[in-house]
């Protein structure tokens, strides 16, 4: 078990650029969960999978962001055209749904700062 | 919508006393999970405890407890015997239970907890 993991760790791009973040979930784990948090706040909520499907998406989630899973494995998130207001740490967590434990277990996050 | 509140932004503790962090919660849902989640300086987010509603006994583990008030809503988590790598940022969470599924996390703003040694 090596835990969740996410690409890059840091990302500093410039206001307009679009970038890609990466969570590797635990391998048996059919959910993932991606949250964003922002500097003093708790993590916000942005949308969930279960295997490859798309089951949820806060109203956070605007038109430029977007979310994958293709193969019920790893996911991508994908941030269109950043804004400095995008300036977060994003957050990935993945759980087992139907498993005797509904812990979410968290990677280490991507911290992007749009300049 | 369900909301968390943490009313205490920082809190301080010696080494080896104990200290209680409080939570309330808002919600008309009957069946859900309340959880304290710990984030230490530069680290990832680990669960601490969790506790199912539907349970009227408080969770323990080791040193962390919890006083889960159902009708006050109110989850508070005691930390006895308090280290020095419990320095951390704490967050209340809730999760909502929906025929037999979880949803995602509602996290509070968080504690920042300070030991002193």
């Amino acid at each position: 078990d090596t835990g969740v993991s996410q690409d890059p760790r840091h990302k500093i791009t410039k206001r307009g650029q679009n970038v890609t973040f990466r969570c590797d979930p635990i391998s048996e784990h059919n959910r993932l969960y991606w949250y964003r948090q922002t500097l003093g706040q708790g993590p916000e909520f942005l949308t969930y999978f279960q295997n490859e499907a798309q089951l949820e998406k806060s109203r956070l989630l605007s038109d430029r962001f977007s979310a994958e899973r293709p193969k019920g494995s790893f996911s991508t998130l994908e941030i269109q055209r950043t804004e400095q207001g995008d300036s977060a740490m994003y957050l990935c967590a993945s759980s087992l749904f139907g498993g005797s434990s509904y812990e979410q277990y968290f990677g280490p996050g991507t911290r992007l700062t749009v300049t | 919508a369900q909301t968390v509140t943490q009313s205490q932004p920082e809190m301080s503790v010696q080494e080896a006393e104990t200290v209680t962090l409080s939570c309330t919660y808002d919600t008309s849902e009957n069946n859900y999970y309340l959880f304290w989640y710990k984030q230490p300086p530069s680290r990832q987010m680990i669960l601490v405890i969790r506790q199912e509603a539907y349970k009227q006994q408080n969770a323990t583990e080791n040193r962390f407890s919890v006083n889960f008030q159902k009708a006050a809503k109110s989850f508070s988590l005691k930390i006895s015997d308090s280290q020095l790598g419990d320095t951390a940022m704490y967050f209340c969470a809730f999760m909502k239970e929906y025929g037999g599924s979880q949803g995602n996390l509602i996290f509070g703003k968080g504690t920042k907890l300070s030991v002193k040694p």
